[in-house]
């Protein structure tokens, strides 16, 4: 039973074009939700969050939006650079527990030069 | 500022073997997640502590895992006996309650092989 789900196994974009990486989930009870990139032979890094009273949040060349009735948020990059190339996960959680995060199963961005 | 440490980076060890894996969290962390990440499983969240105390462990695979967190800047993962299905990365996060985040910071993973 996968509460987050990353449909897309892998992307592929050129550079300077705008990455978009999408993601669902099922709990209605999620009210924060989370990106972290992760490069090989390293440990996943926290990149944004949002939290369910907001549809967008946005930091430098990275946002995320959340729709909440369809249950999806995405995560833009914009304009990609080589160096995005990464596996991207993301991972959702709700107030009542202790800080337990879900993960989707990763996407595995490549930004061609 | 230090991040999550964890030792050693790379184990290869003979099925039988006992195994273990260390953790020292980011200071003032309040909360430490043990996972293990698999090709075929992903990112999987195995056992997890709120002040040194175990809360939740329902993912820890078999009785052959174990963990502990003597004192907040410590924690060990422990599997004996070690079998080839656990041959996977592990890696250990934490995260500060009491200031209201939720973002949970990783540390770069032990990758484990057992043959």
């Amino acid at each position: 039973d996968q509460q987050v789900k990353q449909n897309s196994p892998s992307l592929s974009v050129q550079e300077g074009r705008i990455s978009i990486l999408n993601c669902d989930y099922t709990n209605s009870m999620f009210d924060y939700f989370l990106w972290y990139k992760k490069y090989p032979a390293e440990g996943p890094t926290f990149l944004i969050s949002i939290s369910s009273i907001k549809d967008k949040n946005e930091d430098g060349r990275f946002t995320v939006f959340l729709n909440k009735s369809a249950k999806h948020l995405s995560l833009h990059i914009v304009p990609s650079q080589p160096g995005d190339s990464a596996v991207y996960f993301c991972a959702a959680t709700d107030s009542g527990n202790t800080g337990k995060l879900i993960f989707g199963q990763g996407t595995t961005l490549q930004v061609k030069p | 500022d230090a991040g999550v440490i964890q030792s050693p980076r790379h184990e290869v060890t003979e099925m039988g073997q006992e195994v273990t894996l260390r953790c020292k969290p980011i200071s003032g962390h309040n909360s430490l997640f043990w996972y293990r990440q698999t090709m075929m499983r992903g990112l999987e969240l195995l056992i997890y502590f709120n002040n040194n105390v175990p809360i939740d462990d329902s993912g820890m695979p078999e009785d052959r895992f174990s963990a502990k967190m003597p004192n907040a800047s410590f924690s060990t993962l422990k599997i004996q006996p070690s079998e080839p299905r656990d041959s996977a990365v592990y890696f250990c996060a934490s995260s500060s309650r009491t200031s209201g985040r939720r973002e949970q910071y990783f540390g770069p993973g032990t990758r484990l092989t057992v043959t």
